[in-house]
């Protein structure tokens, strides 16, 4: 079954690095993902397409300081510069059969 | 620029109907896939329903099946989403997204608020 992993949350000073990670299952280490960002009270935002060599297709109008890369069945999300307006929840998603698109439940991320 | 803007949401009663709507602007609409995502208080994003350029495709989660129809009007660049025999769980914010290539969402609504109750 694809199921995508996320951790609960994740937390960086104002100006550091946080990288996020999504794990894919077992047996579908190759997917490709995507990454969408959840400010408070707004629709998700597309932010980058990742795929299982770690090359990334960013949306449009993602700053540069968002950043994609792959590792085995792991995908990672690094926001660089931290600014406060990235407070929000970050969720990896994928696509297969059947269930068309499968989300992972989602990292919050806190600027301290 | 890209603009998809989600109405029809609101309180209903479980058994009750619904139909929401999503209004596109900003590119060739007939040119995308579009979908419905809902995303229940507290829980992940839900993929619901997938609806082809042409509208002569459609797909939809097990959870809605044969409650919820898709449809759209490529005329008036609109997506719909009926919903009939809603439940309790049911309950959700309900958001329409574009889709190039049936691999991800690259634009999505607002969302417009479905609450269930009696």
């Amino acid at each position: 079954q694809l199921v995508l992993t996320q951790s609960p949350s994740a937390s960086a000073s104002l100006g550091a690095s946080v990288k996020l990670t999504c794990t894919l299952s077992s047996g579908h280490s190759t997917y490709a993902i995507a990454w969408h960002q959840q400010q408070p009270e707004k629709g998700p935002r597309y932010l980058m397409r990742v795929k299982s060599d770690g090359s990334h297709i960013k949306g449009d109008g993602i700053p540069d300081r968002f950043s994609g890369s792959s590792s085995g069945a792991e995908r990672y999300l690094t926001i660089s510069s931290l600014q406060s307006e990235d407070e929000a929840d970050y969720y990896c998603q994928t696509w297969g059969t059947g269930a068309h698109w499968v989300f992972g439940g989602g990292t919050k991320v806190t600027v301290l | 620029q890209v603009q998809l803007v989600e109405s029809g949401g609101g309180l209903v009663r479980p058994g009750g109907s619904l139909r929401l709507s999503c209004a596109a602007s900003g590119f060739t609409f007939s040119d995308y896939y579009m979908s419905w995502i809902r995303q229940a208080p507290g829980k992940r994003l839900e993929w619901v329903s997938y609806i082809s350029r042409s509208g002569s495709s459609v797909y939809y989660a097990d959870s809605v099946k044969g409650r919820f129809t898709i449809s759209r009007d490529n005329a008036r660049t609109s997506l719909y989403l009926q919903m009939n025999s809603l439940r309790v769980e049911d309950t959700a914010v309900y958001y329409c997204a574009r889709d190039e290539d049936l691999s991800s969402p690259d634009y999505w609504g607002q969302g417009t608020l479905v609450t269930v109750s009696s």
